[in-house]
């Protein structure tokens, strides 16, 4: 069965960071591209930032660019997302989704920045 | 402002046919394949249809997916009470280098 944990979320001030994870399993997760998406409370949903399987290729929503880092690791079937200069438009719950258009998406971890 | 576009709400009685429709352009919908999702209030997106007409298995062939151009409908035969929900679309995007959504229909069954 294919899952996806995502973990990391909390509470944050204006201008912080925070590491978010992405636990899979029951599937080859080196065989695949992965992305980051998010969703502000009551609205749509937001593609944040993409990887390809190798980690060699990320691209980035141009709302984060720069703030945001996507990276994995393919030894330890884990997803991550490094956010910086965090602010009150950050603030979503962010879903870990697996392939290029997302076929499997995590539970979604709640990210909140506000002092 | 959403790259894909769709319609905010939509509704039908049971038993009823529905279309929502998704318009996008030839750097997504033109040029890749359109995927549905439907997402309850608090749960994550669940995948509804891919590669614009297939469903992943669990999903009721009252579902339907289409693409034509640079749009593409879903649509829902037999309407039942708990197909109430959100749906969005989805297609990659190669100017963006990343994957764009619909701002998501809500579905209303009367």
């Amino acid at each position: 069965e294919v899952q996806l944990v995502e973990s990391g979320g909390g509470l944050v001030q204006p201008g912080g960071s925070l590491r978010l994870s992405c636990a899979v399993s029951g599937f080859t997760f080196s065989s695949y591209e992965m992305n980051w998406v998010r969703q502000a409370p009551g609205k749509g949903l937001e593609w944040v930032s993409y990887i390809d399987s190798s980690g060699s290729t990320t691209s980035y929503a141009d709302s984060v660019k720069g703030r945001f880092t996507i990276s994995r690791d393919n030894a330890n079937n884990s997803l991550f997302l490094q956010m910086s200069s965090l602010r009150a438009g950050d603030t979503a719950v962010y879903y870990c989704a697996r392939e290029y258009t997302p076929d499997y998406w995590g539970q979604g971890t709640l990210v909140t920045v506000s002092s | 402002q959403s790259v894909l576009t769709q319609p905010p709400s939509a509704s039908g009685t049971p038993g009823q046919r529905v279309t929502i429709s998704c318009s996008g352009s030839s750097f997504n919908i033109g040029s890749d394949y359109v995927y549905w999702y439907r997402q309850l209030p608090g749960t994550a997106p669940r995948l509804l249809i891919y590669s614009n007409n297939q469903r992943p298995s669990g999903v009721p062939d009252r579902f339907s997916g289409s693409k034509s151009g640079t749009s593409a409908s879903l649509a829902i035969s037999g309407l039942r009470s708990e197909d109430e929900s959100h749906y969005y679309c989805a297609a990659w995007d190669d100017s963006l280098g990343g994957v764009v959504f619909g701002g998501g229909t809500k579905l209303t069954v009367l």
